[in-house]
C-alpha cells in the first residue's frame, strides 16, 4: 500500500538552531511532494512543493525541503528555528495514479514542532 | 477572495441535529475537496469535486454525510443526524486542478456535537 511516514511525533529544538522535520513515502513511479503548516486552531498553510528539478526546495518562512529520490525521503529543514516555527508539520504525496485519481494526496500523520527559547 | 472561506467558524449541535457546513473556494479553483480532521491529527478525505461533478465521495463516513456544489463554485457539506462521532474539523480546500497543482485550504469549520 502507498503511504507516507513522518517518524517523528514530536521534534523539539532551541531556538537559533538548525531543524529538521522527517518525510519518507512508499509510492509508484515520481510523485510530488508537499509540506503543509498548520498553527492551532487554523487550517494547512501551503510551505513548499518538488514538482521536477532542483532537488532542494524553497518555501516560505525561509524553510527549504531536499528531496531525495534514492531514498524516498523529503526533509524539512532550516537553518535557525524561531519560537513562532512551532506548530504541526504534515507532509503529503501526490502518487500520480491513474488521470481519474491523479488529485488524491497521501498524508503523513503530522509532526509536532516544538521551538524552545 | 483571496483565499478559501469557510463558514461557521464553529458550530456547537445537539445530537440529531442536522448541520451545514459552507465553503467558498478560489475563484477559478475548478477543484474541490473535503476533509475531515481529528484533534492532532491528519486530514481524512472525504470528497472531491471538478466543478459540479462530484468525482469521490468514497470518504464519506456514512450516508448521513451528503456534499453537493451545484453551479461548480460554492460548495456546501451537509451532516444529518448529528452523532458525537461527528466531532472533528471539517476543513474545505481548493485548487486549480491538474498535477502537481497546489491545494489551498480554509480555516477549517470546528464541529461539536453534544
Amino acid at each position: 500500500a502507498q503511504s507516507v511516514a513522518q517518524p517523528e511525533d514530536q521534534v523539539n529544538v532551541a531556538e537559533g538552531n538548525p531543524l529538521t522535520v522527517k518525510c519518507t513515502y512508499s509510492v509508484s513511479g515520481n510523485p510530488y511532494l508537499f509540506w503543509y503548516v498548520q498553527y492551532p486552531n487554523r487550517g494547512l498553510q501551503f510551505l513548499l512543493k518538488y514538482i521536477t528539478g532542483d532537488n532542494l526546495v524553497k518555501g516560505s518562512y525561509g524553510f527549504e525541503a531536499e528531496f531525495n529520490k534514492s531514498q524516498t525521503s523529503f526533509h524539512l529543514k532550516k537553518p535557525s528555528a524561531l519560537v513562532s516555527d512551532s506548530a504541526l508539520y504534515f507532509c503529503a504525496v501526490n502518487p500520480l495514479g491513474p488521470m481519474d485519481s491523479n488529485y488524491q494526496l497521501i498524508w503523513g500523520a503530522g509532526t509536532k514542532l516544538i521551538i524552545k527559547p | 477572495g483571496a483565499g478559501v472561506s469557510q463558514s461557521p467558524r464553529y458550530k456547537v449541535a445537539k445530537r440529531g441535529q442536522d448541520v451545514a457546513l459552507r465553503c467558498d473556494p478560489i475563484s477559478g479553483h475548478v477543484s474541490l475537496f473535503w476533509y475531515q480532521q481529528a484533534l492532532g491529527q491528519g486530514p481524512e478525505f472525504l470528497t472531491y469535486f471538478q466543478n459540479e461533478a462530484q468525482l469521490d465521495k468514497s470518504g464519506l463516513p456514512s450516508d448521513r454525510f451528503f456534499a453537493e456544489r451545484p453551479e461548480g463554485s460554492v460548495s456546501t457539506l451537509k451532516i444529518q443526524r448529528t452523532q458525537q462521532e461527528d466531532s472533528a474539523v471539517y476543513l474545505c480546500a481548493s485548487s486549480l486542478g491538474g498535477l502537481g497543482n497546489t491545494i489551498y485550504f480554509g480555516e477549517g469549520s470546528w464541529l461539536t456535537v453534544v
